[in-house]
């Protein structure tokens, strides 16, 4: 079991806008920022959303990221075909002293 | 351009050791903190280790406290894994990731497969 929560999977049509939570406590999302993480299969995450909603060089901007509170949110617009992967928020807890993931988000673009 | 190669993964008897590295190259190693994740088969992501790029402060998650050891060499840019008590559990692909800033694993190695069974 997660500390942070995320839904095991969501889905939309090509071209719509996607959103994926990941809710967490105090002592991780609540004051630390958040992280989100891409994974196709059979390859290393990589870094998609930095500091609750930076974006590093060369993700597109249809990628956003936010934080209110204890929770964080992955938005992805303009839904393709390619966006279909694996998402992760992650952060520090600072209760348990080691870094901590959500269980997982499978993007399914119909 | 950033590096990260792991290797040192292989199949090893439950109870039985192994020694992870990961080689890095294209940044100034001895500035980065470093980290070791690993995802079990068909699951998710998990956190297994942090050391400071000092080695002055080094976390371990409770899942593998008091059997695994995180160490780094910033002379030979290396970051290390020492596993040993090893469990069927503890099979999965382990990844090394360098910390930013700004905090988030900003890059990763391709991972090595460790599988413990009889």
């Amino acid at each position: 079991q997660s500390v942070l929560t995320q839904p095991p999977s969501v889905s939309a049509a090509p071209g719509q806008k996607v959103t994926i939570s990941c809710s967490g406590s105090s002592s991780n999302i609540g004051n630390n920022y958040v992280s989100w993480y891409q994974q196709f299969p059979g390859t290393a995450p990589k870094l998609l959303i930095s500091e609750n909603n930076k974006r590093p060089s060369g993700i597109p901007d249809r990628f956003s990221g936010s934080k209110s509170g204890t929770s964080a949110t992955l938005g992805i617009t303009g839904l393709q075909t390619g966006d279909e992967a694996d998402y992760y928020c992650g952060t520090w807890d600072t209760r348990l002293t080691i870094g901590v993931f959500g269980g997982g988000t499978k993007l399914t673009v119909l | 351009e950033v590096q990260l190669v792991e290797s040192g993964g292989g199949l090893v008897k439950p109870g039985g050791s192994l020694r992870l590295s990961c080689a890095a190259s294209g940044f100034t190693f001895s500035s980065y903190n470093m980290n070791w994740v690993r995802q079990a088969p068909g699951k998710g992501l998990e956190w297994v280790s942090s050391i400071s790029s000092s080695s002055r402060s080094i976390f371990y998650a409770d899942s593998v406290k008091g059997r695994f050891t995180i160490s780094r060499d910033n002379a030979k840019n290396s970051l290390y894994l020492q596993m040993n008590s090893l469990r069927a559990e503890d099979t999965a692909v382990y990844y090394c990731a360098r910390d930013g800033p700004p905090p988030c694993l900003d890059h990763w190695g391709q991972g090595t497969l460790v599988t413990v069974s009889s």
